[in-house]
C-alpha cells in the first residue's frame, strides 16, 4: 500500500514553516525522507526508526508516530534551496524494501 | 567518496527495442536497488539485490525486465522488448544494507524514452 502524503503542494515565502504529512495504512518499522530537486535524482534527507524518535537536520526535522503510521517532516525558515519534490519511503519490516508516496512539491518563493 | 554511478544518461530506443542499464553502487554497500520513476510519481522498486542474490523482485515485469548482479557489485538492468509504456527515469540506488541501515544513495538514473 502506497503511503499517502499531504499535502500535494505548497508555496511559501523565504522565511515560512511548512509541514509534510506522510500516512500508511500498515505498520511500519521506519520512515525515510528524500528531497529531489528536477532533473535530479533523490537525495537521503533523514530515516526514523520504529521508537517514535524524532531526528533534526539543520532547519528540517521530522517525526514518526508508529502508533498513528504517520511521520511528519518540518521545514523551519524555509530557504530558496529547500524547493523541490519530497519523497517519504515506508519499510514495513526492516529489510529496505521502500514504497514511496506520491510526493509533496514545495516551492520557496524570494 | 564516489557515488552511485549509471549509465548511460539517457537513452531513446524504438518500442519492440532492447536497452540495458549499467550501475556502479557505493564501495561497500551490500544492498542495490533498481527503481522505476515515471514522471509527476514517486519511485517504484523493481528488484532489490543484496550481495548478489535477489531479496524481492515482486514488482519487476518478468517477461520483458531481466536484471543482474554479478560478483555483488555492479548491476544491469535490461528491456527486452520494450514497450511505450517504459519510458521513465530508471534509478539505481544503494545503501550498507544492515539491520537500521538501509538509507539509500542514488545515482543521477538513465532517462529512456520509448518511441
Amino acid at each position: 500500500q502506497q503511503p499517502v502524503q499531504s499535502p500535494q503542494a505548497v508555496i511559501l515565502r523565504e522565511g515560512e514553516d511548512a509541514v509534510i504529512n506522510c500516512s500508511s495504512s500498515k505498520a511500519l518499522y521506519s520512515v525515510h525522507w528524500y528531497r529531489q530537486k528536477h532533473g535530479e535524482a533523490p537525495v537521503f534527507l533523514m530515516i526514523l526508526l520504529k521508537g517514535g524518535e524524532q531526528k533534526g537536520h539543520e532547519k528540517i526535522s521530522a517525526s514518526f508516530n508508529e502508533k498513528k503510521q504517520q511521520s511528519s517532516l518540518y521545514l523551519t525558515a524555509s530557504q530558496l534551496s529547500y524547493s523541490g519534490t519530497y519523497f517519504c519511503g515506508t519499510d514495513g519490516f526492516n529489510t529496505g524494501k521502500l514504497i514511496f508516496g506520491q510526493g509533496t512539491t514545495l516551492q520557496v518563493k524570494p | 567518496e564516489a557515488g552511485v554511478a549509471q549509465s548511460p544518461r539517457y537513452k531513446i530506443i524504438e518500442k519492440r527495442q532492447s536497452v540495458a542499464f549499467w550501475c556502479n553502487p557505493i564501495s561497500g554497500h551490500a544492498t542495490l536497488y533498481w527503481y522505476q520513476q515515471i514522471l509527476g510519481q514517486g519511485p517504484k522498486l523493481l528488484i532489490q539485490f543484496q550481495n548478489n542474490g535477489v531479496v524481492d523482485d515482486s514488482q519487476l515485469p518478468k517477461d520483458r525486465f531481466s536484471a543482474e548482479r554479478l560478483k555483488g557489485v555492479d548491476s544491469t538492468l535490461k528491456i527486452q522488448p520494450a514497450k511505450l509504456e517504459d519510458s521513465a527515469v530508471y534509478l539505481c540506488a544503494s545503501s550498507l544494507g544492515t539491520s537500521d541501515r538501509y538509507e539509500q544513495y542514488f545515482g543521477p538514473g538513465t532517462r529512456l524514452t520509448v518511441t
